[in-house]
């Protein structure tokens, strides 16, 4: 399709679980973000990247987050040693250029039990 | 600290009437806001935005407002339809500010209901 394509869509992890989230954005769209919504939130900015370069990653909350693009286009946010508090929506968003024109995927909703 | 606000959770208006979500913030940096639309298992949608040398922009049924003095933004639409059913997050960058300038903060949002 032409949107942001995220998977898996639902990803249920036995805490103490790695897990991987693909983020595939639209073609060509230099920027792309990924957020973290939780229950009743608003979504909140966990890393930014241009290309391949990661600009900026100070939303992730531990040392647990990590979040590639190596050929600055798909990215993949990794979780390591998932806990329940990590349990939210991760949305990955791609633009051209600023935020104003981003376009969101559908997220992927991580259940850790 | 909420940076941004909507102090709503949820608002049910008649078909045909209007709508006004509204949305307070504190950071005196934000210079760009905007409104997304979320429906239930999809991502956000871009919906309008303003820019704070403006207080107002229309696009359509949806209208932007914005007070500066008051650190406060409204959306309105007219006339409401049920397709417009579904959560609004009013979302703020510093657009001209460098740093940060790529990144949104966003409120908890609003379920808006439109009952036919």
């Amino acid at each position: 399709g032409a949107g942001v394509s995220q998977s898996p869509r639902y990803k249920v992890a036995k805490r103490g679980q790695d897990v991987a989230l693909r983020c595939d954005p639209i073609s060509g769209h230099v920027s792309l973000f990924w957020y973290q919504q939780a229950l009743g939130q608003g979504p909140e900015f966990l890393t930014y990247f241009q290309n391949e370069a990661q600009l900026d990653k100070s939303g992730l909350p531990s040392d647990r987050f990590f979040a590639e693009r190596p050929e600055g286009s798909v990215s993949t946010l990794k979780i390591q040693r998932t806990q329940q508090e990590d349990s939210a929506v991760y949305l990955c968003a791609s633009s051209l250029g600023t935020i104003t024109e981003a376009f969101f995927g559908q997220g992927t909703r991580l259940t850790v039990v | 600290d909420q940076q941004v606000k909507q102090n709503s959770p949820s608002l049910s208006v008649q078909e045909g009437r209007i709508s006004i979500l509204n949305c307070d913030y504190t950071n005196s940096m934000f210079d760009y806001f905007l409104w997304y639309k979320k429906y239930p298992a999809e991502g956000p949608t871009f919906l309008i935005s303003i820019s704070s040398i403006k207080d107002k922009n229309e696009d359509g049924r949806f209208t932007v407002f914005l007070n500066k003095s008051a650190k406060h933004l409204s959306l309105h639409i007219v006339p409401s339809q049920p397709g417009d059913s579904a959560v609004y997050f009013c979302a703020a960058s510093r657009r001209e500010s460098g740093a940060g300038s790529y990144q949104l903060t966003f409120g908890k949002g609003t379920k808006l209901s439109v009952i036919p």
